[in-house]
């Protein structure tokens, strides 16, 4: 199956930017997936980016994506104690998730 | 927009007895239903594809035996931990489509997660 690989922490002060990233190895995928856990909660989706696309923000959110890299990233501007929580990446078939990174936002 | 309501949110059993999990599609049909278990701290492992009308297809490594799915409706979809043990304690949480395809941004909609612990 596919690796999706992300960083397992991140701690921000409020206010800063976070930049959370993902590589994955599925070059097929055609659309790639961003997605909040908050403790104790199922999955929420954030955004998502369209594989022929280089970026897409939507508000606080901006994702990059380098297809030749297989690299993706999600940046959140003015990061609240609110984001605290878990960000999952994921493939198209989002039967594959990235390991999950723990963001810690400190007030 | 998409609703997926996952009952229990959480349950104690005794070790040997078994556990029922329903996932509910509210306002969509869902033809296809996604079983995940995660480990605290850890990334979702898909368990299973749960098809409406016939068998689940399990991921290596799953004992079907053990973790029954039925999908006997285009709205219910169930996980049942059958002869829990100590080590089945874990958050499962389930996923639902209203498309029978992956395409497009909709993404798949997940349920609250199910707390279990086994005792």
């Amino acid at each position: 199956g596919e690796d999706v690989e992300q960083s397992l922490f991140l701690s921000v002060r409020e206010g800063d930017s976070s930049v959370i990233n993902c590589t994955y190895t599925d070059s097929s995928s055609t659309y790639l997936y961003w997605y909040k856990q908050e403790p104790g909660a199922g999955l929420q989706l954030l955004t998502y980016i369209f594989s022929n696309m280089d970026m897409k923000q939507d508000q606080r959110l901006t994702v990059l994506l380098n297809k030749k890299d297989k690299h993706l990233s999600l940046r959140i501007a003015d990061t609240q104690t609110g984001d605290s929580a878990i960000y999952f990446c994921a493939d198209q078939n989002q039967f594959y998730f990235g390991t999950g990174t723990s963001l810690t936002v400190i007030p | 927009g998409a609703v997926v309501s996952q009952h229990p949110s959480w349950v104690i059993c005794k070790s040997g007895t078994s556990v029922k999990i329903e996932c509910r599609s509210l306002d969509f049909q869902a033809t296809t239903m996604f079983w995940y278990r995660q480990f605290p701290k850890q990334s979702l492992m898909l368990m299973a594809t749960s098809n409406e009308g016939s068998k689940a297809t399990y991921e290596q490594g799953v004992e079907k035996d053990k973790f029954l799915i039925n999908h006997a409706s285009l709205t219910l979809s169930t996980l049942t931990v059958t002869s829990a043990h100590p080590e089945d304690s874990s958050f499962y949480i389930c996923s639902a489509s209203r498309d029978r395809a992956t395409w497009g941004g909709n993404g798949y909609t997940f349920g609250s997660g199910t707390r279990l612990t086994v005792v």
